[in-house]
């Protein structure tokens, strides 16, 4: 099946400071991506698609400016949490679908990285 | 846009029993897929079955078998010969055509297998 790693699988970093958090399809190439929160006990939330020689699209209610996408080439992305606080921890996990291209392509997830920040 | 709604936040099965976890959708969208994924403790998201809802046939793969009624917009797993790997978290999921195409997932139920 179609591989999709993530790094780092965990991170704690103190307030204010910046994270990147990276998201790789391994063996197929991925002109979108998605990048999804999830807190404890609940569901998956999309925070954005990422878009690989454009902007990424947010969801609405989530940061541009503090969650930064970029989709560097076709089996990378990239989020960086800048300046994080405290309600900034969660798991973050990305995901890339794998197909002829479309809405009906299956997504592939990472394993998500957890940040923990002080 | 879809909604997906789990209503059983946990279950439980006895190991080699049969289970089935239900899943309602609403979408107005005529072209559309459904998923389950599960989420084990590592919180490794894995595809466990997919159907496309232009297909009559239910969906198979091993043990795991859904019941896709689409008139009621009801996509249920069942789960056969239950092992003790199924434990986990299962998540509903639905992506349509059209709006915003993206995956919608329900809120999950977690699956406990006792030995």
């Amino acid at each position: 099946g179609a591989v999709v790693s993530q790094h780092p699988s965990w991170v704690i970093c103190k307030s204010g400071t910046s994270v990147k958090i990276e998201c790789r399809s391994l063996d197929f190439q991925a002109t979108t991506m998605f990048w999804y929160r999830q807190f404890p006990k609940q569901s998956l939330m999309l925070m954005a698609t990422s878009n690989e020689g454009s902007k990424a699209t947010y969801e609405q209610g989530v940061e541009k400016d503090k969650f930064l996408i970029n989709h560097a080439s076709l089996t990378l992305s990239t989020l960086t949490v800048t300046s994080a606080h405290p309600e900034d921890s969660s798991f973050y996990i990305c995901s890339a679908p794998r197909g002829s291209g479309g809405f009906t392509d299956t997504q592939y997830f990472g394993p998500g990285t957890r940040l923990t920040v002080l | 846009a879809q909604t997906v709604t789990q209503s059983q936040p946990e279950m439980s099965v006895q190991e080699a029993e049969t289970v089935t976890l239900s899943c309602t959708y609403d979408t107005s969208e005529s072209d559309y897929y459904l998923f389950w994924y599960k989420q084990p403790p590592s919180r490794q998201m894995i595809l466990v079955i997919r159907q496309e809802a232009y297909k009559q046939q239910n969906a198979t793969e091993n043990r795991f078998s859904v019941n896709f009624q689409k008139a009621a917009k009801s996509f249920s797993l069942k789960i056969s010969d239950s092992q003790l790997g199924d434990a986990a978290m299962y998540f509903c999921a639905c992506i349509a055509q059209g709006g915003s195409e993206k995956l919608v997932f329900g809120k999950g139920t977690k699956l406990t297998v006792n030995p």
